[in-house]
């Protein structure tokens, strides 16, 4: 079974400039998330889906962050314009749609390293 | 809201010693709880996770985890320490009806030689 690919790894950009990041979750399932992981930080939700409807963006700073996930499948997450705070990891993971206990284990990404000039 | 603590910011231990990695959580009621590890320039891969039953769960790589009830803990133990475990341990808790992880600060652990 093939895991959550994530792309670019990497990326380096001077701020004010926009970026974007691209996930796939693993084939099936319903619910993606994405996380920001700031340097000696644990990950923090940005965006919930579930299917293509947003469940939790409460965390989300709307004025400059987006993310949408068409057909319920891939994901894309942007930034614009960024600032220097926004330097971090970018972690997409995706969780199935099961009745039990398994529907909260998540799986993650390698994720985006982004670094902001 | 529910809360993570892991009290240990860095933790450096020998090759064949043992290890306790301690967290700490916040919620009003019984919680899924996790531990992922962290190696440099990867994702996070799930170790263990406690959703009810035996308190004493066993994880891959040789970690186990005891939830402690009394305690709001859920310690990562591993008898004797491989090189290769060097990396971030992050434990996550999540609140049943809500999916996404709320995770602590991460322990990172260096094996001595």
């Amino acid at each position: 079974e093939a895991g959550v690919a994530q792309s670019p790894r990497y990326k380096i950009i001077e701020k004010r400039q926009s970026v974007a990041f691209w996930c796939n979750p693993i084939s099936g399932h319903a619910t993606l998330y994405w996380y920001q992981q700031i340097l000696g930080q644990g990950p923090k939700l940005l965006i919930q889906f579930q299917n293509n409807g947003v469940v939790d963006d409460s965390q989300l700073p709307k004025d400059r962050f987006s993310a949408e996930r068409l057909k319920g499948v891939d994901s894309t997450l942007k930034i614009q314009p960024a600032k220097l705070e926004d330097s971090a990891v970018y972690l997409c993971a995706s969780s199935s749609q099961n009745r039990d206990g398994t529907a909260y284990e998540q799986y993650f990404g390698p994720g985006t390293r982004l670094t902001v000039t | 809201a529910q809360s993570v603590t892991q009290p240990d910011i860095h933790i450096t231990v020998s090759e064949g010693a043992s290890l306790e990695l301690r967290c700490n959580y916040s919620y009003g009621a019984t919680p899924y709880l996790f531990w992922y590890v962290q190696s440099p320039g990867q994702g996070l891969q799930l170790l263990l996770k406690y959703f009810s039953g035996d308190t004493l769960v066993q994880g891959i790589k040789g970690f186990e985890a005891e939830f402690k009830r009394s305690q709001s803990s859920f310690n990562l133990r591993k008898p004797s320490v491989h090189w290769s475990d060097a990396a971030e341990y992050f434990c996550a808790v999540v609140g049943t009806g809500r999916r996404a992880l709320t995770f602590g600060s991460g322990t990172r652990l260096q094996v001595q030689p």
